[in-house]
């Protein structure tokens, strides 16, 4: 266990749709990372949390959007959902703004039909 | 633009068969090279973290060496258990990124007895 914790497990859902994903990071961090894994993509960056703020953007979609509250959870929102979106949706958090040792959670299995 | 390629793409060995993994980069400015390892249906999950060439780590039958332009995972003596997917990642010295990490798609490993 990682001690990151991610909700919910599986979302299916339909095409223009919105939905949130929730990561709890381990106790102790203050860095937020959102990936997104597909087949053919692999593992991509999506963005990084701060403590509360954002510190880097990766390969995010205009209609995604993330925050970081003060409790330090995390929220990533997607919106107007495309059949491409279908992923799995990873949580990672770390000590610091640049640990590079990520610990991740175990991913939310977005299905857009 | 940093690039990580990972080969062979999938990989099938007999229990005690040793083999290597690699993994080849482009980045500009290496700040350090990841290995991790998934299981179907979870996250990724730390082993390595090499940072200049000519270093290795060793974790029981794993052990991950760094090139200028190439990472190895050596498997000796495999078990089943150590059937996976291997995932290689750089982090760029480049801040701009907020030095995420920068995946590879995996090696697939499957061991059998």
């Amino acid at each position: 266990d990682s001690g990151v914790t991610q909700t919910p497990k599986h979302l299916i859902t339909a095409t223009g749709q919105r939905v949130t994903l929730r990561c709890s990071p381990r106790s102790g961090d203050l860095s937020v990372y959102w990936y997104q894994q597909s087949l053919d993509q692999g593992l991509q960056f999506l963005i990084q949390y701060y403590n509360g703020e954002e510190r880097a953007k990766g390969n995010i979609l205009e209609r995604f959007s993330a925050q970081q509250f003060p409790d330090l959870h995390s929220e990533l929102n997607l919106s107007s959902l495309e059949l491409g979106d279908s992923a799995l949706y990873f949580c990672a958090s770390s000590v610091g703004t640049a640990n590079e040792k990520l610990f991740f959670g175990s991913g939310t299995q977005l299905s857009v039909l | 633009e940093d690039q990580v390629t990972q080969s062979p793409e999938a990989l099938r060995l007999q229990e005690g068969e040793s083999s290597s993994l690699n993994c080849s980069y482009t980045v500009s400015g290496l700040r350090g090279l990841f290995w991790y390892r998934q299981d179907p249906g979870k996250g990724p999950e730390f082993l390595f973290t090499l940072y200049s060439a000519g270093e290795e780590k060793e974790k029981e039958r794993l052990k991950a060496t760094l090139t200028k332009k190439e990472s190895f995972l050596h498997i000796t003596a495999p078990k089943p258990e150590d059937s996976a997917t291997y995932l290689c990642a750089v982090q760029s010295l480049n801040s701009n990124s907020g030095y995420a990490l920068n995946f590879g798609k995996g090696t697939s490993l499957l061991v059998t007895p």
